[in-house]
């Protein structure tokens, strides 16, 4: 069975550019969230998707913002990327909310 | 407002000794707790949860953990530590309301050989 996958694995952005990172959550999964892991920072809960809607989101400023498309992959975009959202971005993946989540492999994203 | 607490940013430990990482939490309703450990570079990889019934979880690798409501707490323990289980350690916390993982700012385990 395919784990979660993300990509791409490493994104460099300029100031002020947008980025898009992706998800495929595991086959039959259909939440799918999404973490920022900054530095000295934790893991942070920015957005959650479940069934094509966005359930729930975390204390992020609008410029965050993603989608779920009908197969339940998912993309996180963020525009005008400032320094500070230079970060690990994980998305995971739930079929049961008591099961947990399965993680993917992150995409490293650098600010410049 | 759920929250989980890590009080040691780092635990050091030597090789064959064992373990503890501390976890304390708040919800407002039952909790569904879990542990979780990252390698450098890499995503969380899921080691045990507790969601009801025996007090004391067993999970991956030899790691096991201890529900105690009255403290609300929910501490990590391995009886033998091994060199590769040096990593970053997270635990988490979600009630059925929320359904959202809220984590700890992690635990980072070193064992010396």
């Amino acid at each position: 069975e395919a784990g979660v996958t993300q990509s791409p694995t490493h994104l460099i952005k300029t100031r002020g550019q947008q980025a898009t990172l992706r998800c495929s959550p595991i086959s039959g999964h259909t939440s799918v969230y999404w973490y920022q892991q900054a530095l000295g920072l934790g893991l942070q809960f920015l957005l959650w998707y479940d069934e094509g809607e966005e359930r729930n989101r975390g204390n992020f400023p609008p410029r965050f913002s993603g989608r779920q498309f009908p197969n339940y992959s998912s993309e996180l975009n963020v525009n005008a990327l400032e320094l500070e959202d230079s970060a690990l971005y994980l998305c995971a993946s739930s079929q049961d909310r008591s099961l947990g989540y399965t993680f993917g492999s992150g995409t490293r994203l650098t600010v410049v | 407002a759920q929250s989980v607490a890590q009080p040691e940013d780092q635990v050091n430990v030597a090789e064959g000794n064992p373990l503890t990482v501390k976890c304390t939490y708040s919800v407002s309703g039952n909790p569904y707790l879990f542990w979780y450990v990252q390698y450098p570079n890499r995503g969380l990889q899921f080691l045990l949860k507790y969601i009801t019934g025996d007090n004391l979880v067993k999970g991956s690798y030899g790691f096991e953990a201890e529900f105690n409501k009255s403290q609300t707490s929910f501490h990590l323990k391995k009886p033998s530590a091994l060199v590769s289980d040096s990593a970053l350690y997270f635990c988490a916390v979600r009630d059925g309301r929320y359904s959202t993982l809220t984590f700890g700012k992690g635990t980072m385990l070193l064992v010396s050989p």
